[in-house]
């Protein structure tokens, strides 16, 4: 039974496309995230949230926009795609109370852009 | 500008020995730090934690010990197995940014039989 799970798991596309990956997770935590892992293999931070608030890295193009329909998902939206996008986006999901810093992550989606 | 810095990209080490992973950070502001392990074409699992007010963690096979003044910490992996071959992840998070984690480069662990 997956925890934290992302559709799709590749999506290959061209430059200038605006595609969507989704991210659903089982686990009741009321915070998710998503992070970029560059080609050097960096995770990087891209946004953090909850029903309450949703933070945004600064050095996230504002391409890219998350979107809640409800607490178990956290989709992400991504406009005029660019070759720079290329990476493997993973979302992650957390319950804030005690630290609430143990995120649990999905298996990732591979995107490129031609 | 790297928070956290994971200076040693691989480590070799034969089966039943210690394995020991180093992580350093620069930000004074980071609470509470964590290690991921990472198996490829999956996401980060996470491993271990530790809060700026302790100075070690235990949990089984893998300890984590915290040096603030030299804003250093390690993960040390005793005795490795070859299950445990895969890239680990030092992350920190600032008590002033959410839930929100630094992740360090990863250090790829390969556990020869």
């Amino acid at each position: 039974d997956t925890a934290v799970s992302q559709t799709p798991k590749y999506l290959v596309t061209q430059m200038g496309n605006d595609k969507s990956i989704k991210c659903e997770q089982n686990l009741g935590h009321d915070t998710m995230y998503w992070y970029k892992q560059d080609s050097k293999k960096f995770l990087k931070i891209m946004f953090s949230y909850n029903n309450k608030e949703l933070i945004i890295n600064e050095t996230v193009p504002n391409r890219f926009s998350p979107k809640s329909p409800d607490k178990a998902h956290l989709n992400l939206h991504i406009n005029s795609l660019e070759l720079g996008d290329s990476a493997v986006y993973f979302c992650a999901s957390s319950q804030l109370g005690g630290t609430g810093s143990e995120q649990y992550f999905g298996p990732g989606t591979r995107l490129t852009v031609t | 500008d790297q928070q956290v810095k994971q200076n040693s990209p691989s480590l070799s080490v034969q089966e039943g020995r210690i394995s020991i992973l180093n992580c350093d950070y620069t930000n004074s502001m980071f609470d509470y730090f964590l290690w991921y392990k990472k198996y490829p074409a999956e996401g980060p699992t996470f491993l271990i934690s530790i809060s700026s007010i302790k100075d070690k963690n235990e949990d089984g096979r893998f300890t984590v010990f915290l040096n603030k003044s030299a804003k250093h910490l390690s993960l040390h992996i005793v005795p490795s197995q070859p299950g445990d071959s895969a890239v680990y992840f030092c992350a920190a998070r600032a008590n002033n940014a959410g839930n929100m984690l630094t992740f360090g480069g990863g250090t790829r662990l390969m556990v020869k039989p």
